[in-house]
């Protein structure tokens, strides 16, 4: 069974102190990685798409990396903004291609 | 370019009712994808409709259904509400079927059942 474990469950920052997210995954045959960013009450909005470790990606302030067993949103910086939970989620190539969200990272930045 | 509408946004059912929630996938998208997500947890698959056929099925009973309509917008229909069934509700458009590569949510429907 797929299975995707992101730690810590909540996280408090102070105003440009960085830090990382991790998504640890457990899929036969990773297709895909993806993550999201969800404000409360409201659907997730789409970060970024990996695919084959080693691969990084880059938007603002926020970086995704890929390894063969999690994935890492590494934030640089962060400003209040940027407070929200932060959802990963992988697909199989295996099999149904169906995603597996985690539980995901509630993060506050504080001014 | 639209974005991915829900309607209602907020709805309370009882137990053993039926429930019909409506989404518009995002303009140019031929693909509806359909989560549950409980307080506290991710969103979990519940169905996938493309080109107006059911292509793919999470871990839920049949009581959860959902049609697509030629336009591409989407229904779900819960039959028999539990209360567990109490739950934010997404709908996700994209392109392509399974798997999907990227999708965009819609704001989701929050119901709640008594």
């Amino acid at each position: 069974e797929d299975q995707v474990t992101q730690s810590p469950e909540a996280l408090r920052l102070q105003e440009g102190e960085s830090s990382s997210l991790n998504c640890s995954y457990t899929v036969s045959g990773l297709r895909g990685l993806f993550w999201y960013r969800q404000d409360p009450g409201k659907g997730p909005e789409f970060l970024f798409t990996l695919y084959s470790a080693g691969e990084e990606k880059e938007k603002e302030r926020l970086k995704a990396t890929l390894t063969k067993k999690e994935s890492f949103l590494h934030i640089t910086a962060p400003k209040p903004e940027d407070s929200a939970t932060y959802l990963c989620a992988a697909f199989s190539g295996g099999g149904s291609y169906i995603p597996t969200f985690g539980r995901g990272t509630s993060l506050i930045v504080h001014p | 370019e639209t974005g991915v509408t829900q309607s209602p946004t907020h709805l309370i059912k009882t137990r053993g009712q039926q429930v019909t929630l409506r989404c518009s996938s995002q303009s140019g998208h031929n693909t509806v994808s359909w989560y549950q997500q409980a307080l506290g947890q991710g969103p979990q698959f519940i169905f996938q409709y493309y080109r107006e056929e059911e292509n793919g099925r999470g871990n839920f009973p049949p009581r959860f259904s959902g049609l697509q309509f030629p336009n591409y917008s989407s229904e779900l229909n819960v039959n028999a509400l539990e209360l567990d069934d109490s739950a934010l509700y997404l709908c996700a458009s994209s392109l392509g079927g399974l798997p999907v590569e990227t999708q965009y949510f819609g704001p989701g429907t929050r119901l709640l059942v008594l």
